[in-house]
């Protein structure tokens, strides 16, 4: 099946880290992406994996994947007033043999700074 | 490079209308996918588009209607509106040449049915 869940809340102090988890169902995925949401803004791509790496690195983001899990998280490093958005988790599904693709998102998780 | 733009931003309709959205793909692109937020879920897969032709459809009836044009600009109709379908619709366009699948998302069309 396809599906993907993510808690829906995280509060976090200013200033530590933030970590989001998520897990997937589809063993086929090729893609893990983490998306951001602003309130009424449009997504934006914060960083993706593939799924034969275990971890990923970008400036304050860390990405880890658990493949046998099918447990993906995201780390924010230094967490700031900028970063309350929503946030989802996501994996590409492609059509074997085929161009056909789509992004299977979660919820979304709200996270929320605290002074 | 231009980026995905939609159009109307905001739109009002009752039910039972019809409305059409619009999407111009970013530079480029050839595949263009369409998604439905309701408020407070993650976005649903509708349909993508590819060459023209309908490439992938979600569990969306066949109400939700699309067309890709040559520019790979693209259009979703949804007809018989129900109150359910108010939402925000987000066009994504992507490129078949692009290894990581990646698709850039427009601002999207917030639709409220009343």
């Amino acid at each position: 099946g396809e599906d993907v869940e993510q808690s829906l809340f995280l509060s976090v102090r200013e200033g530590d880290s933030s970590v989001i988890n998520c897990t997937y169902t589809d063993s086929s995925s090729t893609y893990l992406y983490w998306y951001k949401q602003e309130p009424g803004a449009g997504l934006q791509l914060l960083t993706y994996i593939f799924s034969n790496m275990d971890m990923k690195q970008d400036q304050r983001l860390t990405v880890l994947l658990n493949k046998k899990d099918k447990h993906l998280s995201l780390r924010i490093a230094d967490t700031q007033t900028g970063d309350s958005a929503i946030y989802f988790c996501a994996e590409s599904i492609r059509k074997r043999y085929s161009s056909a693709s789509k992004i299977i998102f979660g919820s979304g998780t709200r996270l929320s700074i605290r002074p | 490079e231009t980026g995905v733009t939609q159009s109307p931003t905001h739109l009002i309709k009752t039910r039972g209308q019809q409305v059409t959205l619009r999407c111009s793909s970013q530079s480029g692109h050839n595949t263009v996918s369409w998604y439905q937020q309701a408020l407070g879920q993650g976005p649903q897969f509708i349909f993508q588009y590819y060459r023209e032709e309908e490439n992938g459809r979600g569990n969306f009836p066949p109400r939700f209607s699309g067309l890709q044009f040559p520019n790979y600009s693209s259009e979703l109709n949804v007809n018989a509106l129900e109150l359910d379908d108010s939402a925000l619709y987000l066009c994504a366009s992507s490129s078949t040449e692009e290894y990581t699948y990646e698709q850039y998302f427009g601002p999207g069309t917030r639709l409220t049915v009343t």
